[in-house]
């Protein structure tokens, strides 16, 4: 079993639709989590951040982290043409020197107009 | 607020030359370092990381290496690039232990 596994996607959407991104994991160790949204050929850029359990929102983001399931999510409400990107989910666990971060392979979404 | 910036952008080169990676950052002291590669529609793998100057941990060994000769510059570097080197690199920070990763733009690096 892959310790990070993402829905491989492609998903398209049409405008002002919802989209639910999901990763599950395996070890129970991660304590932090992450979602990162990657435009064609640009590195990675951080959405959300979260500790432990429970929801987080920013704007039309909301990040779940439901650890007793070992299952995070991402929604994007309304969403828009311009959030036609891959989205990776990413964990950390803290460890005595540096952070171990895993991530999952990125689900590619596109919002058509 | 902080910035790393990463260079070149996109980097073609034969088979057998060498390679220079650099990244820095600004805005921060002490962070962690990061490599990754990331390959087409696979995931981001780890290079090497590091947590101090002169403090390098490499993840996978492969034909490259990496060097912090400077709080704020990490830089990966190969003698001989081989095809199986191209891949979009991309560098990254994060304060030590508590904070997410930050990664610069990426260089699309073409071994031909």
């Amino acid at each position: 079993q892959k310790e990070v596994e993402q829905d491989p996607g492609p998903l398209s959407v049409p405008e002002g639709a919802i989209v639910s991104l999901n990763c599950t994991y395996s070890n129970s160790a991660f304590q932090y989590f992450m979602w990162y949204r990657q435009y064609s050929r640009k590195g990675p850029e951080l959405l959300m951040y979260t500790y432990s359990s429970g929801n987080k929102e920013d704007g039309r983001f909301t990040a779940q982290v439901d650890k007793s399931s070992k299952y995070i999510s991402l929604f994007i409400r309304d969403s828009q043409p311009s959030d036609s990107a891959t989205y990776l989910c990413a964990m950390s666990a803290k460890v005595l020197r540096g952070q171990n971060f895993v991530f999952g392979p990125g689900t590619r979404l596109s919002v058509l107009p | 607020s902080q910035t790393i910036h990463q260079w070149p952008a996109t980097l073609v080169q034969p088979v057998g030359s060498p390679l220079s990676l650099e990244c820095t950052v600004e805005g921060t002291s002490n962070p962690n370092l990061y490599w990754y590669r990331q390959a087409a529609g696979r995931g981001l793998q780890l290079l090497f990381y590091s947590v101090g100057i002169g403090q390098i941990s490499s993840e996978v060994p492969q034909n490259l290496s990496a060097s912090r000769p400077q709080d704020r510059q990490f830089i990966l570097s190969s003698k001989k690039l081989l095809l199986s080197d191209s891949g979009f690199y991309l560098c990254a920070w994060s304060v030590r232990g508590v904070e997410p990763l930050h990664f610069g733009n990426g260089t699309r690096l073409t071994v031909t």
